[in-house]
């Protein structure tokens, strides 16, 4: 069974801070994702990644970046963490082409104050 | 970019079919998905179907897909309160190979 770990259930940050926010999958996935979860706006991808070392502006990469120096391990980054990025974020990992479906983590639940 | 439409709420009874509808915009998409959360958890893949398909069925689940209106459906045969959860349609975007969601279903099931 596939198994993609975000470190951090809650997280509560001060507006300003940097934040990281990890996610390691275990199953040797060339692509994974950097959602976040807004109620009513659904999933909405910020950053994804091809393979190590990639990485791809997704729809609202603004105010994030991202990191992916091993395969197994994709970063999310938030430079100076604003009130606008309260959110829930889902990171996701899938085999590379095809129909291989996303496989997700349970979220980060981030409050910026 | 493309564009995924879902109506945010459906409340049924137990043991009645529950049908849940999706649109999109991208006539190219190939692979089209629904997938399930339940509180407190990431989502779970319910299912998914190719555009070359008009019909597939999964125990329960009946998704049906007309690609001239670009619409998706998910029919749940004898909902149950276990079914209550948000649902969410997702296409592939062929060009980045990444998923876009709609806004997600929440399904209200009443015992």
């Amino acid at each position: 069974d596939v198994k993609v770990t975000q470190s951090s259930r809650y997280l509560v940050k001060r507006t300003g801070e940097k934040v990281f926010l990890e996610c390691v999958q275990d199953m040797d996935h060339e692509n994974m994702f950097w959602y976040r979860q807004d109620p009513g706006l659904g999933l909405r991808l910020i950053y994804f990644s091809y393979d190590v070392k990639m990485k791809e502006k997704g729809d609202i990469p603004e105010g994030y970046s991202v990191s992916r120096e091993k395969k197994e391990r994709f970063s999310l980054i938030l430079e100076s963490a604003s009130t606008n990025q309260t959110s829930m974020y889902l990171c996701a990992s899938r085999l590379q082409g095809g129909v291989s479906p996303l496989h997700f983590g349970n979220g980060t639940r981030l409050t910026v104050t | 970019g493309e564009d995924v439409e879902q109506s945010l709420f459906l409340s049924v009874r137990e043991g009645d079919s529950s049908v849940i509808n999706c649109t999109y915009t991208d006539s190219s998409s190939t692979y089209l998905y629904w997938y399930k959360q339940e509180p407190g958890a990431g989502l779970q893949l319910l299912t998914y179907i190719f555009s070359n398909m008009d019909m597939k069925q999964d125990q329960r689940l009946t998704v049906l897909l007309n690609k001239k209106d670009k619409h998706l459906s998910l029919r749940i045969a004898d909902t149950q309160t276990g079914d209550s959860a948000i649902y969410f349609c997702a296409v592939m975007d062929t060009g980045r190979r990444a998923l876009t969601f709609g806004s997600g279903t929440r399904l209200q099931v009443q015992p």
